[in-house]
């Protein structure tokens, strides 16, 4: 059971756009704790694509975005691509726990 | 762009310890800029923080795990290290090391699978 909840999967058209949603609580996400998103694809190692809620890495395409609100977190991805579809992860720090947390992946499926 | 690269045995019997090695290239491991950390993720599931090392020398392991890990720095050859002891085959995942700007992952190894088992 992680610490911070993610849908198992979520899925969309070519061209549309799709949020992955990450749910904390108030010793996480809630307590101001930066969330970060990464993207993994099969047999590699996860790349970071959104850090500190909305800001994305240089090479990272404008049509990822991450926004914070509360106790949750959102990766959007808008004009959605074949190549996209893979998992994706969310990550923040609790307080509580004194640990790194991260959501389970949520798999994209490009319809 | 710093590139890390994880060494370890592939296989290890349950009970024994696991030392498993990163070695960074493209920066110094000294620098005040970073962190060092290890991150595991067992087959077909999720990802795992296992501990972070800081330039002071300050280590942070995940409680779960505390007990039986210990992440040190070896300057001299700009290298960190890991260490797993009492192993079992909860322990078996692809094991990641990471360079670490505050609380996010900047780089990431390409990972070695450790398996536990007789």
């Amino acid at each position: 059971q992680s610490v911070l909840t993610q849908p198992p999967s979520v899925s969309g058209a070519p061209g549309q756009r799709v949020t992955i949603s990450c749910t904390g609580s108030s010793s996480n996400i809630g307590a101001n704790y930066d969330v970060h998103w990464y993207q993994q694809f099969p047999g590699t190692a996860p790349k970071l694509l959104i850090y500190g809620n909305s800001n994305r890495p240089s090479g990272v395409p404008d049509r990822f975005s991450g926004s914070k609100s509360g106790t949750s977190a959102s990766l959007a991805i808008s004009g959605l691509q074949a190549d996209d579809e893979t998992d994706y992860y969310c990550q923040s720090y609790d307080s509580s726990l004194r640990a790194w947390v991260f959501g389970g992946g949520t798999k994209l499926t490009v319809l | 762009q710093l590139q890390l690269q994880e060494s370890g045995p592939g296989l290890v019997k349950p009970s024994e310890t696991v030392s498993l090695t990163c070695a960074v290239s493209g920066g110094s491991i000294s620098s005040s800029s970073y962190s060092w950390g290890w991150i595991r993720q067992p087959p077909g599931k999720g990802l795992e923080w296992i501990g972070t090392i800081y330039s002071s020398g300050s280590t942070y392991y995940n409680p779960s795990l505390k007990s039986r890990v210990s992440i040190s720095v070896d300057t001299s050859k700009n290298q960190f290290s890991l260490k797993v002891t009492s192993v079992t085959a909860a322990d078996t995942a692809v094991y990641y090391c990471a360079n670490q700007v505050g609380f996010q992952v900047d780089y990431w190894g390409q990972g070695t699978l450790v398996t536990v088992s007789s």
